[in-house]
């Protein structure tokens, strides 16, 4: 079993949509839970994360995170067509030293 | 340039080519990390230098594949006998201090094996 599973998509919204992702993960010993945004030919940069459970809200963008069902969720409120890109959730492992990525779900919010 | 930097971006070598991939982190980060992305899926972590040493090898594929980090800024990855399989992007990314939770990636290194 993978340790991070994730839809691949593709996912196609409207513009204004409110965008669902999500991600699951094996071990619960995991306390760190990421998103990063990566454009098509750029390297992936993080957009948020959350320790241990709970929710965290940056602007449209809020994450959750599930413990009891080791369940990871992005929501993208009013989406942009700026937001079209690929939405990789990752754990952090290793003693803090490693991210283990999901593969990524590719997003597209057309006009 | 304030981020981090990948030479060169792309990179065509035949079949059991040798070959050095390059990465410059952002001044001051002590702690730098490879990652390998193939088509379609998320990085996979290769290896991670606190300073000058590998703290973390263990996604080195096998023995064809080595990196360094000589005075703890710039590290080179570097592949041998390049096989086909080896095609991906090599992503590169560091961190003000190891464990930090926030890792900058470069725009990574696309290498095709032919």
């Amino acid at each position: 079993q993978k340790e991070v599973e994730q839809d691949p998509g593709p996912l196609s919204v409207p513009e204004g949509a409110i965008v669902s992702l999500n991600c699951t993960y094996s071990n619960s010993a995991f306390q760190y839970f990421m998103w990063y945004r990566q454009y098509s030919r750029k390297g992936p940069e993080l957009l948020m994360y959350t320790y241990s459970s709970g929710n965290k809200e940056d602007g449209r963008f809020t994450a959750q995170v599930d413990k009891s069902s080791k369940y990871i969720s992005l929501f993208i409120r009013d989406s942009q067509p700026s937001d079209s890109a690929t939405y990789l959730c990752a754990i952090l492992t290793g003693g803090g030293n490693k991210l283990t990525f999901g593969t990524g779900t590719q997003l597209k919010v057309e006009l | 340039g304030a981020g981090v930097s990948q030479t060169p971006s792309n990179k065509v070598t035949e079949k059991g080519k040798y070959v050095e991939l390059r990465c410059d982190p952002i001044s001051g980060h002590t702690a730098l990390y490879w990652y390998r992305q193939s088509l379609g899926q998320g990085p996979e972590f290769l290896i991670y230098f606190q300073g000058t040493g590998a703290a973390d090898d263990s996604g080195l594929p096998n023995d064809r594949f080595f990196a360094v980090r000589p005075e703890g800024s710039v590290s080179t990855l570097k592949i041998q006998r390049t096989e086909r399989g080896d095609s991906a992007v090599y992503l590169c990314a560091s961190s003000l201090t190891p464990g930090d939770t926030e890792a900058f990636f470069g725009q990574g290194t696309r290498l095709t094996v032919v």
